[in-house]
This record gives C-alpha cells, structure tokens and sequence, in this order.
C-alpha cells in the first residue's frame, strides 16, 4: 500500500509532550518528512531523515522510526505549534506520498 | 533564500485547463525537483508531480493522463497544466522543491487557490 495514515487529531497540554505517528509500508523502506501547516500558510519543512530539523525549526521538535512508523515529537509544546501535521514519503514507484494530517491543539 | 511563486488564472471553467507557473528566485532550477501540490478546501495535502532538472517527470496516478509539467529554465521556471478539470480540481496550488534523493520538500510557494466553476 502507498498509504501514509495519521491520527486525525491529538491535544497536549502547554509545556507537555505529544507524539505524532504516521503509518504505511513505504516507511519500513524510505525514511518520512514533517510538516507544519498553520490555517491559511502553505506548509513548513520541520524534520527530515533519521532525525534533522531545517535551519530555524527548534529543537524541540524531533524525529523517530521504527518498522512501518515514522513519529514526530514535540517536547514542551508552545502555543504557536497549534497546526496541522503531515508526513511525507514515497511509495515504490517513485511516486511522492503525503499523510492524512494531525491536527494538533495545544490546551 | 531560494522563493517560490505560483501565478495563474484563480478561475478556470469546467473540461478546461489549469496552467499554473511557479517562478524561482535565489536558486537555479538546474538542480533539484521540482513539484506541484494541491489542497481542495478543508482537505489534506495530494502530490501532483514533479519534473526534475534534466527534464525527466513524474506524476501521481490518480490524476491519470491530465497533468503536464514542464520547465523553462532560461526563466526560472516550471509550469503545470491539468487538464478536463471538473470542480474536484478546485484547490490551492503550491510549488515546492525537492530533494535529489529523497521526497523532502524544502521550500514551498505560498500557494494559489484555483476554483473551477462556469
């Protein structure tokens, strides 16, 4: 399946932690990519590979893998990382695939 | 800083064609992927297609035989054309590029929304 599935929404408490997973088969092969879409923004580059963030993005947002899962997590979440979250990665065919979104809610 | 502009119509009619043209600055599109994304209304995120540097394309499946992408690197830019749209193709278009071994997605266009109606 070229399938990248997402939970539909989470919720953390300011300052806590909340992980993000995103599910498919392509990931047991290719590694998956972040990002961060604020209402009315075009979408922002926050992880990339085994776990790196762009020029910019704090560290407190961080990558993992694991089997056909890749999560992004933020630790001590802000305010402003209340957004919709979406994985990237490709399928066998070259063909690039996006996730289904999070939409997260920072309480 | 590399920047990214889509241009193009925000309305097209019904069995039209959609061109979009994204314009790069502080970078060469001799280099890279090159994609194109939509995002219908309150939706996620589809992958279009993309054309790498030396020509070469490739373009999701489910939009069939529709999509044409092309690359005018004289001007530092690339182009999309949908054709046969219908109002399921009403959306906002980004560009963005791409990494030359993996699917990252490092800068995008702010993007522009696209309606399909009569």
């Amino acid at each position: 399946s070229s399938e990248l599935t997402q939970d539909p929404a989470v919720s953390v408490a300011l300052g806590q932690t909340v992980r993000i997973t995103c599910q498919g088969d392509s990931l047991r092969s290719y590694y998956a990519s972040w990002y961060q879409q604020k209402p009315g923004q075009a979408p922002v580059f926050v992880i990339y590979g085994k776990n790196n963030r762009p020029s910019g993005i704090p560290d407190r947002f961080s990558g993992s893998s694991s089997g056909n899962t890749a999560s992004l997590t933020i630790t001590g979440a802000q305010a402003e990382d209340e957004a919709d979250y979406y994985c990237n990665s490709r399928d066998s065919s070259d063909n690039y695939v996006f996730g289904t979104g999070t939409k997260v809610t920072v309480l | 800083q590399v920047q990214l502009q889509e241009s193009g119509p925000g309305l097209v009619k019904p069995s039209e064609t959609l061109s979009l043209t994204c314009t790069v600055s502080g970078g060469s599109i001799s280099s890279y992927y090159w994609s194109w994304i939509r995002q219908p209304p309150g939706k996620g995120l589809e992958w279009i297609g993309y054309i790498y540097y030396s020509g070469s394309t490739n373009h999701n499946p489910s939009l069939k035989s529709r999509v044409t992408i092309s690359a005018d690197t004289s001007k530092n830019q690339f182009s999309l054309k949908l054709s046969s749209v219908t109002a399921a193709d009403t959306a906002v278009y980004y560009c963005a590029r791409g990494q030359t071994v993996t699917t990252d997605l490092d800068y995008w266009g702010q993007g522009t929304l696209v309606t399909v109606s009569s």
